[in-house]
């Protein structure tokens, strides 16, 4: 059962545009959201992340969205760059009981046309 | 470079065989983690570690697999056997507490090929 549906799967967008990836999830006790820059032969590195307490963060160009009625948060990406260029993972969690484990969507692998 | 390390890159080997990776994290993080990364996939917890204490295991980590963290500081995984159906990447990560409130910083991995 996958917990985090992330869409799209891959997406071409034109240098100076939006990037919009969106996830949903269904575990209610998730309370954590942060998301994944992972490039070609390197592990994931940390973006962005969200609790459930504010519908938006923003840091530079990346823009967290959420909505917790409607389990889905999406990573906005302003004015693209041709290196923003990768793969990208959404993922949650929750602490409850002391688990540690931290569970990702299928990525999305961004394409930033010069 | 005071990034978490993981060794080796690259790993090619045949079924059956036995291999073991190596990870080392950031200095002062007491915890460490393990994922499996296959092609056109995220990432799935494997294990993690407080300390040399092994706290959680998926249900992914079959008895073919072992981790361990004897000083609680570089940890190390074994996998007996070795399927086709292990080959994937294997990424290594690190916490200076719980990740839920400081994130995590992941390796470079180690890719796993089995042929």
């Amino acid at each position: 059962q996958q917990q985090v549906k992330q869409s799209p799967q891959s997406l071409i967008v034109q240098k100076g545009g939006i990037s919009i990836i969106n996830c949903a999830y269904e575990n209610t006790a998730f309370d954590y959201f942060p998301w994944y820059q992972q490039f070609p032969g390197k592990g994931p590195a940390l973006l962005i992340a969200i609790r459930p307490d504010v519908s938006e963060k923003k840091e530079g160009r990346f823009t967290i969205s959420f909505n917790k009625s409607a389990k889905q948060f999406s990573l906005h990406i302003m004015d693209s760059q041709p290196g923003d260029s990768a793969t990208y993972f959404c993922a949650a969690m929750t602490i409850q009981g002391g688990s540690e484990k931290l569970v990702f969507g299928k990525g999305t692998k961004l394409t930033v046309n010069p | 470079d005071t990034g978490v390390s993981q060794d080796p890159r690259h790993k090619i080997t045949k079924r059956g065989q036995n291999v073991t990776f190596r990870c080392d994290p950031i200095s002062e993080h007491n915890r460490l983690y393990w994922y499996r990364q296959t092609l056109g996939q995220g990432p799935e917890f494997l294990t993690y570690f407080q300390n040399e204490a092994q706290l959680e295991k998926s249900r992914l980590l079959s008895d073919r697999f072992s981790a361990e963290r004897p000083k609680g500081s570089f940890s190390t995984l074994e996998i007996q056997r070795t399927e086709q159906g292990d080959s994937a990447m294997y990424l290594c990560a690190s916490s200076l507490g719980s990740g839920y409130h400081y994130g995590y910083t992941f390796g470079s991995g180690t890719r796993l090929t089995v042929v």
